[in-house]
């Protein structure tokens, strides 16, 4: 059983276009992040959300933390080509080592 | 500032042997974490190094081992390599084990033939 359901899976759409990627749980988490990994890289950090109900925005991309604290939705506005990559919401685990427990992951691609 | 460094970037093995993964942490951080993503697939996590020694292990089983060095680095290594093993190999640090903002490296290429 997957701790974080990501959906979609895959995402193809329009350079313009809107789009919004959901990280289900049915677990409470402290906080969540969320990642971007491009071909041959390793995942870079976007945002981590720690308060119930609260919003971020990063230019064109809107992350907001459920108000359980149990799911997460990343938002991007007005797509573009360079936004294509995996995006990946995580958690982090409250034991002494900060461990990541990744969702299954959006491969999302923005086509010209 | 060096980032997370990682190396060899590829690598090709068969059944049976033994591959050594080198790993070193971003300017200041101490702590270092492995994980493992199949090809398209999430990143499990492995095990962390901390004080040279492994503080928290992942669903791995004792063929995957590390080690940490004095100067933060570390090292994974796996025995008796398996087809299941081909993955990109992911280390992760952070300025202490209790740090959020994890940075990765970007990863070798392990391939088992």
């Amino acid at each position: 059983t997957q701790l974080l359901e990501q959906s979609p899976q895959f995402l193809s759409i329009q350079e313009g276009e809107n789009l919004t990627v959901y990280c289900n749980s049915s677990s409470v988490f402290s906080s969540l992040q969320w990642y971007r990994q491009e071909p041959g890289e390793g995942p870079v950090l976007l945002v981590t959300v720690v308060t119930g109900g609260e919003v971020k925005k990063l230019k064109r991309l809107t992350f907001q933390f459920g108000d359980a604290r149990k799911d997460s939705s990343l938002h991007i506005t007005a797509a573009q080509p360079g936004d294509t990559g995996l995006y990946l919401c995580a958690a982090i685990s409250s034991g002494s080592a900060r461990q990541l427990t990744f969702g299954s992951g959006t491969q999302l691609t923005v086509l010209p | 500032d060096a980032g997370v460094t990682q190396s060899p970037t590829h690598l090709i093995k068969t059944r049976g042997q033994q591959v050594t993964l080198r790993c070193s942490p971003k300017s200041g951080h101490d702590t270092v974490s492995w994980y493992q993503q199949a090809l398209g697939q999430e990143p499990q996590f492995i095990f962390q190094y901390y004080e040279e020694e492994e503080r928290q292990r992942g669903n791995f089983p004792d063929r995957f081992s590390g080690h940490q060095f004095p100067n933060y680095s570390s090292e994974l290594n796996v025995n008796a390599l398996l087809l299941g093993d081909s993955a990109l190999y992911l280390c992760a640090s952070t300025i202490s084990p209790w740090g959020d903002t994890q940075y990765f490296g970007p990863g070798t290429r392990l391939t088992v033939l």
